[in-house]
């Protein structure tokens, strides 16, 4: 079984400052991983995948992850917030299965603060 | 394209009504998803589809029914509300990888 655990539930921050969102995932074999974020009263939006090759990846918004093996970590990072990525934002796995079934971790609400 | 579109956006319900939640999608995709959020939860996935005619039960399936009559769409049932079913579904649909989500319905049992 795949299991996803975010470190942080809130991570306050000022604007400007650099950003740390920790997502620590299980599994058993190869895995796909994903970052996705929520804004107030709106589904989720797609920020970044990894599915193999280059473990830095970078996404929307001016987000970066990266695929860490060996300590089983895709920690999403941004050199500098601004007030709108005020977010929750959550991690998920998948184990490659036919289905393409994904498991999310709980989140963590990134507060950017002037 | 209008992705994924859920229907409605909100509803309250009195306990033991049943309902029925309506999610579109006009990617082609072959597989979609009914998940629920909950405070503190994360996304918790109810039932999904591999294909047209086909369900499968996710990791909280019971009170909930699905049916994939078409493969553009994909109805998620309450037969008997229960307080416990208050919570905001999403649905997806994908294609391989990453799933697209719908904006949410609201759900309130009283």
């Amino acid at each position: 079984a795949q299991s996803v655990t975010q470190l942080d539930s809130q991570v306050p921050v000022f604007e400007e400052a650099p950003v740390e969102l920790r997502c620590n995932y299980s599994s058993s074999v190869s895995v796909y991983l994903f970052w996705y974020v929520q804004y107030p009263n709106q589904g989720l939006q797609l920020l970044l995948k990894y599915l193999s090759g280059s473990t830095l990846v970078k996404g929307i918004n001016g987000f970066e992850a990266e695929f860490n093996k060996s300590q089983t970590s895709f920690h999403l990072r941004k050199p500098s917030v601004h007030i709108s990525d005020t977010a929750e934002y959550f991690c998920a796995v998948n184990s490659g299965g036919s289905n393409y079934k994904l498991t999310f971790g709980k989140g963590t609400l990134l507060t950017v603060n002037p | 394209n209008a992705g994924v579109t859920q229907t409605p956006k909100f509803r309250v319900l009195k306990t033991g009504q049943s309902m029925t939640l309506l999610c579109a999608q006009d990617m082609n995709h072959e597989y979609m998803y009914w998940y629920r959020q909950d405070p503190g939860m994360g996304l918790r996935l109810i039932h999904y589809s591999v294909g047209e005619g086909t369900t499968a039960k996710g990791e909280v399936p019971d009170g909930y029914n699905v049916s994939r009559l078409k493969k553009q769409n994909f109805l998620l049932g309450l037969e008997s509300a229960a307080p416990s079913q208050t919570s905001v579904y999403f649905c997806a649909s994908s294609r391989s990888g990453s799933q697209f989500f719908g904006p949410g319905t609201r759900l309130t049992v009283l």
